[in-house]
């Protein structure tokens, strides 16, 4: 079955960088790769998603870019904001009749003043 | 956020006792899910439901089981509740299974610990 890797698990960013996250993953008939942010104690949010029919998406300060050659997608933010300190996890949808998404392992990304 | 609505948010409960987690949704979506999530491992699916009293096995079904018998509610049980059962579960919706149209949007999540 599908399989999600995802680096790295903590990252911590001075206000104002750049914070990448990057994700691997097994099946290559996965085409959805949704992006979801979890602040303490809260429920995931969708934040980003992309396809596999491109290769890049970006919403304001995010990013995401899909490499299915390589099989990995990566998060970006720029220009982070204390706002950004939250737990992101990346996931890739199986391919098939039903809608199963298996996830990442997550990112603790803190964001230092 | 969608409608979705989790009951109890919050039970404590003894190893061996049956526990039933609620998830309610008022957006008329097909698909429900329910996750676990546990530090280092993200989020994982236990069963999911793509219909009235249609319903998988996700990837950490053991020990649990589910029902559906209307479309805005979608039951978890714990047989018999194991300390390894402790976490926090999460449940999801999407409107349908398709691949361009699987958003999933999650419900507040229930905290379960298991003595």
């Amino acid at each position: 079955g599908e399989n999600v890797e995802q680096h790295p698990s903590t990252l911590s960013v001075q206000e104002g960088d750049s914070a990448v996250i990057k994700c691997t993953y097994s099946d290559s008939a996965s085409n959805y790769f949704p992006w979801y942010k979890q602040e303490l104690g809260k429920r995931p949010q969708l934040i980003i998603d992309i396809r596999s029919n491109v290769g890049e998406k970006k919403d304001q300060r995010i990013a995401v870019t899909l490499n299915k050659t390589a099989k990995h997608f990566s998060l970006h933010i720029t220009e982070t904001q204390p706002e950004d300190s939250a737990v992101y996890f990346c996931a890739a949808s199986i391919h098939s009749s039903a809608s199963k998404i298996i996830f990442g392992s997550g990112t603790r990304l803190s964001i230092r003043p | 956020d969608a409608g979705i609505t989790q009951s109890p948010r919050h039970k404590v409960t003894e190893t061996g006792t049956p526990v039933t987690l609620r998830c309610h949704q008022t957006e008329n979506h097909r698909y429900m899910y329910w996750y676990r999530q546990d530090p280092g491992h993200g989020l994982r699916l236990i069963h999911y439901s793509y219909g009235v009293k249609d319903t998988d096995k996700g990837e950490v079904s053991d020990g649990y089981s589910v029902s559906r018998s209307k479309t805005e509610d979608f039951l978890l049980t714990l047989e018999s509740a194991t300390s390894s059962q402790t976490s926090v579960y999460f449940c999801a919706i999407s409107e349908s299974g398709g691949a361009l149209e699987d958003t999933q949007y999650f419900g507040p999540g229930t905290r379960l610990t298991v003595l």
